[in-house]
């Protein structure tokens, strides 16, 4: 079983809709996780992070972790077409020596 | 700019030929990393370095070499290229590694690589 785990859609939805996105992760001892945003032809970029115990919101972006479940979600709202990426769920290694990262999943937002 | 740079972006070659992949950051930064990434297999870590004295293997590291001899530059080395190593390639950064998630990992804008 993979540590993080991601479904990696696609995923397309109209101008404005609500997004969630999702990933499980299997080790109880991850810390806090992490969402990246990857444009296409570019580097992974750091969207948002939480710890394992709590929820985040920055403006239309809200990420949540779930301990009981071990599940971490990544909520947008009034989704734009410049949303239109692949996002990647993240924790760390415990030796803090390396992001784990989930497979992706590619939202196209269509105006 | 803070900014971390690859070259070549874009790479043909064939199985056996040696080539470098050159990687460097402006941000002063003591942690440097390389990974693959693989449609359906995500991103996974090749090599990493917490600082110049210090590289290590990561998850895939079977085929390649790293270089840390000066903080700014971690180039990745395959000295014998296989199509198996056909893949995206991300260089990236952080200032002490990822044990605090206020630490931004900056990362490269990419080596897409072809092995003939």
């Amino acid at each position: 079983q993979k540590e993080v785990e991601q479904d990696p859609g696609p995923l397309s939805v109209p101008e404005g809709a609500i997004v969630s996105l999702n990933c499980t992760y299997s080790n109880s001892a991850f810390q806090y996780f992490m969402w990246y945003r990857q444009y296409s032809r570019k580097g992974p970029e750091l969207l948002m992070y939480t710890y394992s115990s709590g929820n985040k919101e920055d403006g239309r972006f809200t990420a949540q972790v779930d301990k009981s479940s071990k599940y971490i979600s990544l909520f947008i709202r009034d989704s734009q077409p410049s949303d239109s990426a692949t996002y990647l769920c993240a924790t760390t290694n415990q030796a803090g020596t390396a992001l784990i990262f989930g497979k992706g999943t590619t939202l196209s937002v269509s105006s | 700019e803070a900014q971390v740079t690859q070259n070549p972006r874009y790479l043909i070659t064939v199985t056996g030929k040696k080539l470098t992949v050159t990687c460097s950051q402006n941000m002063n930064h003591e942690y440097m990393s390389w990974y693959r990434q693989d449609p359906g297999l995500g991103l996974r870590q090749i090599y990493y370095s917490m600082n110049v004295e210090v590289t290590d293997k990561g998850d895939v590291p079977e085929g390649y070499k790293v270089s840390r001899k000066e903080k700014r530059n971690f180039p990745l080395i395959l000295e014998s290229p296989s199509p198996n190593q056909t893949s995206l390639y991300f260089c990236a950064s952080s200032l002490f590694g990822q044990g605090d998630p206020q630490e931004t990992q900056y990362f490269g804008p990419g080596t897409r690589l072809l092995v003939l």
